[in-house]
């Protein structure tokens, strides 16, 4: 079966840095982009970005260019989200997600969030 | 940014209660819209894709509906293992947009 398994609990201290990794096992990592997905403590769902892990393409959200960079191990099947900088606000839990698309019925389309790993939390604290 | 809101925020009710929950895109986002479902430590998990179309798995009183602009989720006959946080999320266009979420609550 399909499963996401993330890297464990951090904590980091302001201006440090953060590598998260997610892997993917019961399918090929290439065949569906992984996205990232935040949730500060109590809050809603912030997405990051993707990337494509078959040509290594990404597209990030506006509120993290500059401070993020998803990168994949094809070999170990594995995708991984860096996060520079990290701010206090950075605090949450971050979660890596299996997109999938497909089209249904009536000439429509569907995209959704398919898969997620369990989640790592990321405690930033001086 | 496309922006999504969810009403209510929150909502207290029974088990066999009907409830709905709605969900306004800012923008037209055609029938890109998803639901899902989170309970507390764990992942959200997906219940409807594409504004009506139910994931394999999830039980039929989960009911999806709308486009454009305006969407409902309706859970017909609440049970106590629906009792959770409910998500829309636009997947019309990146930024993938979620709504701030709706807390059911038993009452």
């Amino acid at each position: 079966q399909v499963q996401l398994v993330q890297s464990g609990a951090e904590v980091k201290k302001p201006g440090a840095s953060l590598k998260v990794s997610c892997k993917a096992s019961g399918y090929t990592l290439s065949d569906y982009f992984i996205h990232w997905v935040r949730q500060a403590p109590g809050q809603g769902l912030e997405w990051m970005g993707w990337i494509n892990p078959n040509n290594g393409d990404t597209d990030y959200a506006q509120n993290f260019q500059g401070r993020v960079t998803m990168t994949r191990d094809t070999s170990t099947s594995t995708a991984y989200m860096e996060l520079r900088g990290l701010r206090s606000n950075d605090t949450a839990v971050y979660y890596c997600a299996r997109y999938f698309y497909e089209t249904i019925p009536n000439d429509r389309y569907a995209e959704y969030f398919q898969y997620w790993g369990q989640g790592t939390l990321v405690t930033v604290s001086s | 940014d496309i922006q999504m809101t969810q009403s209510p925020s929150s909502l207290s009710a029974s088990v066999g209660d009907r409830v709905t929950i709605t969900c306004r895109a800012s923008q037209t986002i055609t029938y890109y819209l998803n639901w899902y479902q989170q309970k507390p430590g764990e992942a959200p998990n997906l219940l409807i894709y594409a504004a009506s179309s139910l994931q394999v798995g999830v039980p039929s009183r989960f009911r999806g509906s709308g486009s454009g602009t305006e969407f409902t989720l309706t859970i017909s006959s609440l049970q106590p293992e629906d009792f959770a946080t409910y998500y829309c999320q636009q997947s019309y266009r990146t930024p993938y947009t979620f709504g701030q979420g709706t807390m059911l609550e038993i009452k």
